[in-house]
């Protein structure tokens, strides 16, 4: 089926510094989206993209969808304490029929050194 | 978005039992989908749970061992069968609200399970 790389796999900055991680797929996706899951918690929609090459903002979030539809990069700017968490990426996928569902990235831990 | 609840938030659980989940939504959604999440993994989608139909069980998932009701618009549940050790996980559930945005899922906020 259609899969997600995701990278780094994890990442250890200091507080201030900024952030990249990106997704790659060998198939196209008509929708990226990026998720943060904090420890115990569900998955936090963060930003959800839906035409190629469109870069969206929330907050010092900003995220990309790539203009071959391969791949998407989630950029975080002046990294706080709070960013703490898992970050993954997700897309659909057909799933029997007229059916979809998401398929999702092995995830980015970001750690964040105060 | 929507307000997404989940009972119980985690339990302990002996090896041989079941446990239903239930997730309620403040609002109708068209789709309802379940998740797995075991530690230090990303999700596994266990089943797509339409209103009013049959769910729909992905690869390596069957319903003897997680049947899922969802008998309304704002409501469903999943029932981990004969429980052993290998099904601790999260367990998610989440949505795609009527009206928004296609593909897009918002999420529970999960049960921990731990079978012993």
């Amino acid at each position: 089926g259609q899969q997600l790389n995701q990278s780094p796999q994890s990442m250890f900055i200091q507080e201030g510094e900024d952030v990249s991680m990106n997704c790659t797929s060998s198939s196209i996706f008509n929708t990226w989206l990026w998720y943060k899951q904090d420890p115990g918690e569900g998955p936090v929609l963060l930003i959800a993209l839906y035409k190629a090459g469109e870069l969206t903002s929330n907050g010092r979030l900003t995220a990309q969808f790539g203009i071959t539809r391969k791949d998407s990069f989630l950029n975080i700017s002046a990294s706080i304490p709070s960013d703490v968490g898992i970050y993954f990426c997700a897309g659909p996928v057909l799933s029997g029929g007229s059916n979809y569902k998401l398929t999702f990235g092995k995830g980015t831990l970001l750690t964040v050194n105060p | 978005s929507a307000v997404i609840s989940q009972k119980p938030s985690r339990d302990i659980c002996q090896r041989g039992t079941s446990l239903t989940i239930q997730c309620q939504v403040d609002s109708q959604v068209t789709m309802m989908f379940w998740y797995r999440q075991q530690p230090g993994q990303s999700l596994t989608l266990i089943a797509t749970a339409n209103q009013g139909s049959e769910a729909t069980y992905e690869s390596g998932f069957v319903i003897d061992k997680f049947p899922i009701s969802r008998p309304n618009l704002t409501f469903s549940t999943l029932t981990v069968s004969n429980m052993s050790p290998e099904d601790s996980s999260i367990y998610l559930c989440s949505v795609e609200i009527a009206g928004g945005p296609a593909d897009t899922q918002y999420f529970g906020p999960g049960t921990r399970l731990t079978v012993l």
